[in-house]
């Protein structure tokens, strides 16, 4: 199994481009979230889904778009990119029910100038 | 806003040593989880103990909760160069035991 596998895994952008983060999981996982960690501040929850067709947003969802129109795939879009969105990006899953780890991708090392 | 929050930020020892990291929480919660960040890299799953639990082990590792002070610790024993990375505490609250709070992690390097 490949887990969590996040593309691209470096990315530079200018001011107004969009642009999207991929994020796939093979392990049949419910919950799917988004996360951006920024120095000193931790992992903050960007979006999560629940499954196929459900999104909902986290701590920080302005400027981010999330679809699920599979339970394997995430993607995070982003709609005009600002020096602000400059962050490592971390796609996660796992199960819903009970009491389960989350697995990580290796993350997304976005700049933008 | 964290729920989190790990202390010390930063904690270096020599390889042999213990290593203790405390995690102080606001809310209840159904869950805590600890993980671990190697530099460049993902977050690792180490250890998960639930809100009726006081005590976990798992190898060298032993979580403790403490839901009336809300705060865990983790402690790493016998601590080798490998075990250099951060470390997070995250909780699950109200009535979802997945959807994670981080907080801002402890730094942990380990000497030869």
């Amino acid at each position: 199994n490949a887990g969590v596998t996040q593309t691209p895994k470096f990315q530079v952008l200018k001011t107004g481009q969009s642009m999207t983060l991929q994020c796939a999981q093979d392990m049949n996982h419910e919950y799917m979230s988004w996360y951006r960690q920024d120095p000193g501040m931790g992992l903050r929850l960007i979006h999560y889904s629940v499954g196929a067709g459900i999104t909902d947003q986290g701590e920080v969802p302005n400027g981010y778009n999330v679809s699920r129109s599979t339970t394997e795939d995430f993607p995070l879009r982003l709609l005009s990119a600002a020096p602000s969105q400059t962050s490592v990006y971390f796609c996660a899953s796992s199960h819903d029910r009970g009491n389960q780890p989350q697995h990580f991708g290796d993350g997304t090392r976005l700049s933008i100038l | 806003s964290q729920q989190g929050e790990e202390d010390p930020q930063a904690l270096s020892i020599q390889e042999g040593e213990n290593a203790t990291m405390n995690c102080s929480y606001k809310t209840s919660i159904n869950n805590l989880q600890w993980y671990r960040q190697n530099s460049g890299r993902g977050l690792v799953h180490l250890i998960l103990i639930r809100s009726n639990e006081r005590e976990k082990h798992s190898g060298r590792l032993r979580v403790t909760l403490d839901t009336s002070k809300k705060s865990s610790s983790l402690l790493i024993t016998a601590s080798r160069a490998a075990d250099t990375a951060s470390y997070f505490c995250a909780t699950a609250q109200g009535r979802s035991n997945y959807k994670l709070t981080f907080g801002k992690g402890t730094l942990l390097t380990v000497n030869p």
